[in-house]
């Protein structure tokens, strides 16, 4: 079974500096897919970045990029330059090739101005 | 494109009682899958559809189930409410490429209170 897990359930930082948020998993298979999902407070579920597991390249998506270690099957997300509109919870997730997602339980992202 | 709709976006109920969501996908989109949302929980996978055939389903009891039409719509149905049912379901979509997962593109959510 695959598990997805997000330890830290909150996060702060300040206004322009830069934060990670750490996700861990567990899988058996070799050929799977990792996703950033952004919360914002009563609005809906959004993307910030997709990694396939095949490549060895960290996916960057303008002040968002992850570090992929594939062997520690782990999948951070970093925020460079946090704006206030950072805030929401993040969920990492994982999908297989069957296209069915496992989520973390989320990280609540605070910035302070 | 319009984008993924559900409706409705806040339910009452009673314990016992039956309820049924409805989610619309966006245009194109062959992959519904459904979702609670609980505090503490994050989100849990209730079951996923593809061309109107159930191809993936989460661990939840039996009282959950759903189906999809020919128009790829999806419904979700949760039969004999208990006060654990309370919380947002989420629906989302995807394009669903051949073997490669897409991006789920998720709807606003039906909050369900079951009192």
């Amino acid at each position: 079974a695959q598990t997805v897990t997000q330890s830290q359930p909150e996060m702060s930082v300040q206004e322009a500096e830069t934060v990670t948020l750490s996700c861990t998993y567990d899988t058996s298979e070799s050929d799977y897919y990792l996703f950033w999902y952004k919360q914002p407070p009563s609005r809906q579920m959004i993307l910030v970045i997709r990694q396939e597991a095949y490549k060895q390249q960290n996916a960057t998506e303008n002040r968002f990029s992850v570090n992929f270690q594939k062997a520690a099957k782990s999948f951070s997300l970093k925020i460079s330059d946090s704006q206030l509109g950072d805030a929401a919870m993040y969920f990492c997730a994982f999908s297989n090739t069957g296209n069915q997602f496992y989520f973390g339980t989320g990280t609540s992202l605070t910035v302070i101005p | 494109k319009a984008g993924v709709t559900q409706t409705p976006r806040y339910l009452i109920k009673t314990r016992g009682q039956q309820v049924t969501l409805s989610c619309s996908p966006i245009s194109g989109h062959r992959s519904v899958s459904w979702y609670q949302q609980t505090p503490g929980q994050g989100l849990q996978f209730l079951f996923e559809y593809f061309s109107e055939t159930q191809r993936n389903k989460g661990n939840f009891p039996g009282r959950f189930s759903g189906r999809q039409f020919s128009n790829s719509r999806s419904e979700m149905n949760v039969s004999t409410l208990e006060l654990g049912d309370s919380a947002l379901y989420l629906c989302a979509s995807s394009s669903l490429l051949a073997g490669v997962p897409d991006t789920q593109y998720f709807g606003p959510g039906t909050r369900l209170t079951v009192l």
